[in-house]
């Protein structure tokens, strides 16, 4: 069975704060892994991660994935009140014949306060 | 302007009755999905299609089902089966070609039957 771990569940943090996010996976046939962002309505693409060690940057954010060990982490630096959302990470798995689909973790709750 | 168009976006119903969630998409993307998310969750996959009159079912496909007989709609009907079908629905599209790219969310519907 697919499985996907994110941690921490939840963050608090001050404004100005550099946070990590973590992503670690077990899956079957994977493909590549998503990072979105979700303010109580749908989630807002973030990066998509296709290859392992290569930085993938937007303004404060970044993103990493490691394909060897299974992970990915999320970077944001200089955090601001708006960062404050749930990130959620979703690898992308093939599922038989032309099939895929998304798997996602429970996501992280992140909390910024001014 | 091209997206995905998900109605209402607030539904009762009361328990028993069947109540279908509209999905219509102007992407021209093959690729369908539908899931779930319960408040502190990550989204749950509740089924997906890749083409025209066929789809597979997800982690969560009890109490559920759907039909595909037009690329561009994708509706889910939450039947009286489903134990607990109070929750926020999402609908998203993607493209299924390799490598495969973002999946796109419509704005969510969120149902409470009491």
């Amino acid at each position: 069975e697919d499985k996907v771990v994110q941690s921490p569940l939840s963050l608090v943090v001050h404004e100005g704060d550099t946070v990590t996010l973590n992503c670690s996976y077990e899956v079957t046939n994977f493909r590549s892994l998503l990072w979105y962002k979700q303010e109580k309505k749908a989630p807002t693409f973030l990066f998509m991660l296709t290859s392992s060690g290569i930085e993938k940057k937007s303004g404060r954010l970044s993103s990493i994935l490691d394909k060897k060990e299974l992970f990915s982490i999320l970077n944001i630096t200089a955090t601001q009140t708006g960062d404050s959302a749930v990130y959620l990470c979703a690898p992308w798995v093939a599922s038989g014949g032309s099939n895929y689909k998304l798997t996602f973790g429970k996501g992280t709750l992140l909390t910024v306060n001014p | 302007d091209g997206g995905i168009t998900q109605s209402p976006k607030y539904l009762f119903r009361k328990e028993g009755q069947n109540v279908t969630l509209s999905c219509e998409q102007n992407l021209n993307h093959d690729a369908m999905y539908w899931y779930r998310q319960d408040p502190g969750q990550g989204l749950r996959l509740i089924y997906y299609s890749q083409i025209v009159n066929d789809f597979q079912k997800g982690d969560i496909a009890e109490g559920y089902s759907v039909s595909r007989e037009k690329k561009e709609s994708f509706p889910l009907t939450v039947t009286s089966a489903q134990k607990n079908p109070t929750a926020f629905y999402l609908c998203a599209s993607s493209s299924p070609s390799w490598p495969t790219y973002e999946q796109y969310f419509g704005p969510g519907t969120r149902l409470t039957v009491t």
